[in-house]
């Protein structure tokens, strides 16, 4: 078994709809969990990072974690042509230890 | 531009080959982390090093080998190359752990390997 769970997608939706991604994981230990977004033939880059339990709102974007359940989300309200790319989940035990990613999902918005 | 600098861009080479994978961190930044990308298997961690020692291992094959020098910057070599290996190989650095944005990985743009 993955210590990360992703689904890999591709997922499809019309531009204005709101994208729900999720990921689920098997330690216990993790306390730090991250959205990255990667366009194609690009790094990651860091979305959103969140700490422990809870939710976390940046403009278009809300993280949430529910460590009880072992499952992270991103949220994507008023999607656009612009967020088409693969999302990633990643989470680490501490600040300092190696963050294992999902396997990430592919999102297109469709105009 | 995250600041980490990867090189070569692109790579083809035969098996059984040799290569070596480069990457200069971010000014400030003490972790180098390597990670593999392929189609099927997602982004894979292979090792980290911080400040010149290895801090955690993944599933990095007995082929490979990996160190940060002085000068923080971080080589990957890859040796008897085989069609599998053929991937995207990130370098990623983060900030010092006194750092509010320590955990954070800055990622290069990739090294695309091609095994032939």
């Amino acid at each position: 078994q993955k210590e990360v769970e992703q689904d890999p997608g591709p997922l499809s939706v019309p531009e204005g709809a709101i994208v729900s991604l999720n990921c689920t994981y098997s330690n216990s230990a993790f306390q730090y969990f991250m959205w990255y977004r990667q366009y194609s033939r690009k790094g990651p880059e860091l979305l959103m990072y969140t700490y422990s339990s809870g939710n976390k709102e940046d403009g278009r974007f809300t993280a949430q974690v529910d460590k009880s359940s072992k499952y992270i989300s991103l949220f994507i309200r008023d999607s656009q042509p612009s967020d088409s790319a693969t999302y990633l989940c990643a989470m680490s035990a501490s600040s300092a230890s190696k963050i294992i990613f999902g396997s990430g999902t592919r999102l297109s918005i469709r105009p | 531009d995250s600041g980490v600098t990867q090189t070569p861009k692109h790579l083809i080479t035969a098996t059984g080959q040799r290569v070596t994978l480069r990457c200069s961190p971010r000014s400030g930044d003490l972790s180098v982390y390597w990670y593999q990308q392929s189609l099927d298997q997602g982004l894979q961690f292979l090792i980290q090093y911080y400040n010149g020692e290895e801090r955690a291992k993944g599933n990095i094959l007995e082929r490979f080998s990996a160190q940060q020098f002085p000068d923080l910057h971080s080589e990957l070599n890859l040796s008897s190359l085989e069609l599998g290996d053929s991937a995207l190989y990130f370098c990623a650095s983060s900030p010092p752990g006194h750092s509010p944005r320590s955990g954070e990985l800055f990622f290069g743009e990739g090294s695309r390997l091609t095994v032939l």
